[in-house]
């Protein structure tokens, strides 16, 4: 099974920082990765689907980026409304999520 | 538009089972994927298992065969996931999904959620 792997688990950043998170999966994805904000006591939301293709109504503060086993998401200028755990979702061989990244303000 | 929406939160004794819902509109429900995940609070999204509503054939994780059970209900379109032996492991928030489909292809990733069923398992 390929693993997907977040870090770091625990990000605390200000507002209008440069936010950057990173997903690793053990094998090569082939590009098959979605990003996923989700807020607590919601269902995810997907951000990002095929590695940068930005969802229809996300702001493009939002960006994704990578290839192969190496992923990341970057939100270019924190808001206060992207307060949230973050997490990857790879699609070929099947469906596995990473552990999350958990945003908060510092 | 594509809407799912679950059954309330369950209260379960060890050794039971239950049943949860997801019922949709907004889409062609037969002609559709339903997928299913289990969250425990704060931690990692797992994959359950999908059904195709047009013919009710399923695939299952490894991990939840003999766990859960999907079907369908097309004449409501309705998804439907039993959990049978419940124990306390099975405590968790448990989403369906549908991935996004431009009409012609089914894709890896999930547009579309329910809000989530809280099943809590204790005596």
């Amino acid at each position: 099974d390929i693993q997907m792997t977040q870090s770091p688990s625990l990000l605390s950043a200000s507002v209008g920082d440069r936010v950057t998170l990173s997903c690793k999966a053990s094998r090569n994805i082939y590009n098959s990765l979605a990003w996923y904000q989700q807020k607590l006591g919601e269902a995810p939301k997907v951000l990002i689907y095929d590695v940068s293709s930005l969802r229809t109504g996300i702001p493009s503060r939002f960006s994704g980026s990578g290839s192969g086993t190496d992923y990341t998401l970057t939100i270019s200028s924190l808001q206060p409304e992207d307060v949230a755990t973050y997490f990857c979702q790879k699609y070929y061989s099947g469906y596995t999520f990473g552990a999350g990244t958990k945003l908060e303000l510092k | 538009q594509v809407n799912l929406q679950q059954s309330g939160a369950e209260l379960v004794k060890p050794g039971a089972s239950v049943k949860l819902s997801c019922k949709t509109s907004g889409y062609t429900f037969s002609s559709s994927y339903m997928t299913w995940f289990k969250q425990i609070p704060g931690q990692n999204i797992e994959w359950i298992g999908m059904i195709y509503a047009g013919d009710g054939k399923t695939g299952y994780n490894q991990k939840f065969k003999g766990k859960a059970t999907l079907t369908v209900d097309t004449s409501s379109s309705t998804a439907f996931m039993d959990l049978s032996s419940l124990t306390t492991e099975d405590s968790a928030v448990y989403f369906c999904a549908r991935r996004y489909s431009d009409g012609t292809h089914f894709y890896g990733w999930f547009a579309y959620w329910g809000q989530g069923t809280l099943v809590t398992v204790s005596s």
